[in-house]
């Protein structure tokens, strides 16, 4: 069975921390995807990386950025968390693009106080 | 830049019925997909049908595609509380390796 694993389920933090979300998948995949998930807004990507070292903006990548060393792991970095960026967060991969299914981690529920 | 739109928004029923979910999309596609949300958790995908594809079926699932239309359909058949989840449609964006997801239909079978 394909594995998406998130560093944490829930998490707390205070505006202006940096704050790091990460993703590690176990099935080999070139492509690695973060999203945000706000009600009446369904999934958002923030962005996306098909390499190691590659990353591709999404819709809303302001506020955060991503780091791919390594080609099972992939991190959201928040730079300067802000009250807006609560939200929840999910992390998906892929083999392919067009006709493979993205297998999605168990999401982290971000609160910026 | 969200493609997918399902219709519902929301849709309660009772356990053993039948529930029907529908999606809309802009452009043209290859494929089109259904994920299932529970509450609080990540997507799972459920059914994937290709732009030659009409119908397909899994298990109690059925999805539709129309793409003259531009729509899906996914039905769910003898509906059982364990189905109570938020559905979405999702379509792979052209050019590009992600997809489009819509805003999802959240469906409640009372037991």
């Amino acid at each position: 069975d394909v594995k998406v694993t998130q560093s944490s389920r829930y998490l707390v933090k205070r505006t202006g921390e940096k704050v790091f979300l990460e993703c590690v998948q176990d099935m080999d995949h070139e492509n690695m995807f973060w999203y945000r998930q706000d009600p009446g807004l369904g999934l958002r990507l923030i962005y996306f990386s098909y390499d190691v070292k590659m990353k591709e903006k999404g819709d809303i990548p302001e506020g955060y950025s991503v780091s791919r060393e390594k080609k099972e792991r992939f991190s959201l970095i928040l730079e300067s968390a802000s009250t807006n960026q609560t939200s929840m967060y999910l992390c998906a991969s892929t083999k392919s693009i067009s006709y493979n299914e993205q297998f999605f981690g168990p999401g982290t529920r971000l609160t910026v106080l | 830049s969200q493609q997918g739109e399902e219709d519902p928004q929301a849709l309660s029923i009772q356990e053993g019925e039948n529930a029907t979910m529908n999606c809309s999309y802009k452009t043209s596609i290859n494929n089109l997909q259904w994920y299932r949300q529970n509450s609080g958790r990540g997507l799972v995908h459920l059914i994937l049908i290709r732009s030659n594809e009409r119908e397909k079926h899994s298990g109690r699932l059925r999805v539709t595609l129309d793409t003259s239309k531009k729509s899906s359909s996914l039905l769910i058949t003898a509906s059982r509380a364990a189905d109570t989840a938020s559905y979405f449609c999702a379509t792979p964006q052209t050019g590009a390796n992600n997809l489009f997801f819509g805003t999802g239909t959240r469906l409640t079978v009372i037991p």
